[in-house]
């Protein structure tokens, strides 16, 4: 069974940089396409990007230029990495496995909250 | 970037009750239309893709229909587990996007 866990800093201050991985587990990283989606608290939902094995990646222009996202094969894993965060950025950060036949997201992790304050 | 416009955005249904809600497009989308339940606190659940597919162990009270710009995800006869916020989102283009939400409440 497919299974993700986001795991990182609870707490960020402004202007520094956001970084959260995703562990996956019950099948290989190799196998698809990752996302990352983000929900700000009482809000929508917002996707931020997806990474594939190879590193290749696509990111939401919105967010691009603050956006990192990288992939460990040997440990079944991908991260985030989110830079220059303000208190905009607080959020539940969610990863997702990319559905197989389509931009839909079919398993996701629990979800982490992530605060941006001093 | 395409906007999906969901309505309403909240509605108050009884059990038994049939419920529609709509998503509309900014442009046409297809068939490229996903639905998602999401409850407090946890995660948001695939339920449909491709606009009318059911992905697997939904059940069958839930379906979609639509192309183009208009879609709708309809819960035949509402059950207690159904009560959530449900969420639509676009795969034809990038950015991918999400409705702003529809929460179905007693």
């Amino acid at each position: 069974q497919v299974q993700l866990q986001e795991s990182g800093p609870g707490l960020v201050k402004p202007s520094e940089t956001l970084s959260l991985a995703c562990t996956v587990s019950g099948v290989a990283i190799s196998s698809s396409y990752w996302t990352w989606i983000r929900q700000p608290p009482g809000k929508g939902l917002e996707w931020i990007g997806y990474i594939y094995y190879d590193g290749s990646t696509k990111y939401n222009p919105s967010l691009k230029s603050r956006v990192t996202m990288s992939i460990d094969t040997s440990k079944n894993q991908f991260s985030l990495r989110l830079s220059s965060v303000t208190a905009a950025d607080t959020a539940v950060y969610y990863c997702a496995r990319v559905y197989s036949s389509a931009w839909y997201s079919d398993y996701w992790g629990q979800g982490t909250l992530v605060t941006v304050s001093s | 970037d395409i906007q999906l416009t969901q309505s309403p955005s909240s509605v108050s249904a009884s059990v038994g009750d049939r419920v529609t809600i709509t998503c509309r497009a900014s442009q046409d989308i297809n068939s490229w239309l996903g639905w998602y339940q999401q409850k407090p606190g946890r995660a948001p659940k695939f339920l449909i893709y491709a606009s009318s597919s059911l992905q697997g162990g939904v059940p069958s009270r839930f379906s979609g229909s639509g192309s183009g710009t208009d879609f709708t995800l309809t819960i035949s006869s509402l059950q207690p587990e159904d009560f959530a916020t449900y969420y639509c989102q676009q795969a034809n283009t990038f950015p991918l996007t999400f409705g702003g939400g529809t929460k179905v409440e007693i």
